[in-house]
């Protein structure tokens, strides 16, 4: 079946710690996306990359980073200068860039702080 | 800033009846708006979307509105079921930066 797969589903960091978070599709979509969710409020773009070795800060990249080498992974960093990385972290896909295009979204990573 | 606002973080329905879920943004760029749901442990899915250029889209039992000059959408769901129970996001897409805005969700509850 084609989707979108993160893992882990639970991430726990000590401090000062860097983790990367993973995201793979099988849709064959040139566009991937990560998104933070936090309690009361919507889901906020830190990464998109619309095509492969090309990617775009969202509105709260800071202390995040990415890669997109290839087309099926688009894996997230969450680095020792996020200092408050506990949230549940989405990524997305769509067939273009957003704009029309519904994104198909994995199960979520939630990540702790040890 | 937020964009894109659900002023209800929760709603509760009776099986069978309407279920109405509002949305309000302030962004007079936005051109398309999509409803997506989202169950627990799972990632959001899209339910429906409606493009600016019309006020109103059907789907099913799902049906949304667009009131531009309001800047207000809403989606309706009638017949509600058990299985509607989930967190309804609304989102709305800015075209000159491809941005896409959610708003904070509304958790549907319908009881048998």
């Amino acid at each position: 079946d084609g989707g979108i797969t993160q893992s882990p589903k639970y991430l726990f960091r000590k401090e000062g710690q860097n983790v990367t978070l993973s995201c793979e599709q099988n849709l064959n979509h040139d566009a991937m996306y990560w998104y933070r969710q936090d309690p009361g409020q919507g889901l906020r773009l830190i990464y998109y990359s619309q095509i492969v070795n090309d990617f775009q800060k969202g509105d709260i990249a800071e202390g995040y980073s990415v890669s997109r080498e290839k087309k099926e992974s688009f894996p997230l960093t969450v680095t020792s200068a996020q200092k408050n990385p506990t949230a549940f972290y989405l990524c997305a896909s769509s067939i273009g860039t957003v704009l029309n295009q519904p994104q198909h979204f994995g199960d979520g990573t939630r990540l702790s702080i040890l | 800033d937020q964009q894109v606002k659900q002023n209800s973080p929760s709603l509760s329905v009776q099986e069978g009846r309407i279920s109405i879920l509002n949305c309000d943004y302030t962004n007079s760029m936005f051109d398309y708006f999509l409803w997506y749901k989202k169950y627990p442990a799972e990632g959001p899915t899209f339910l429906i979307s409606i493009s600016s250029i019309k006020d109103k889209n059907e789907d099913g039992r799902f049906t949304v509105f667009l009131n531009k000059s309001a800047k207000h959408l809403s989606l309706h769901i009638v017949p509600s079921q058990p299985g509607d129970s989930a967190v309804y996001f609304c989102a709305a897409v800015d075209p000159s930066t491809y941005d896409m805005r959610f708003g904070a969700g509304t958790r549907l509850t319908v009881k048998p």
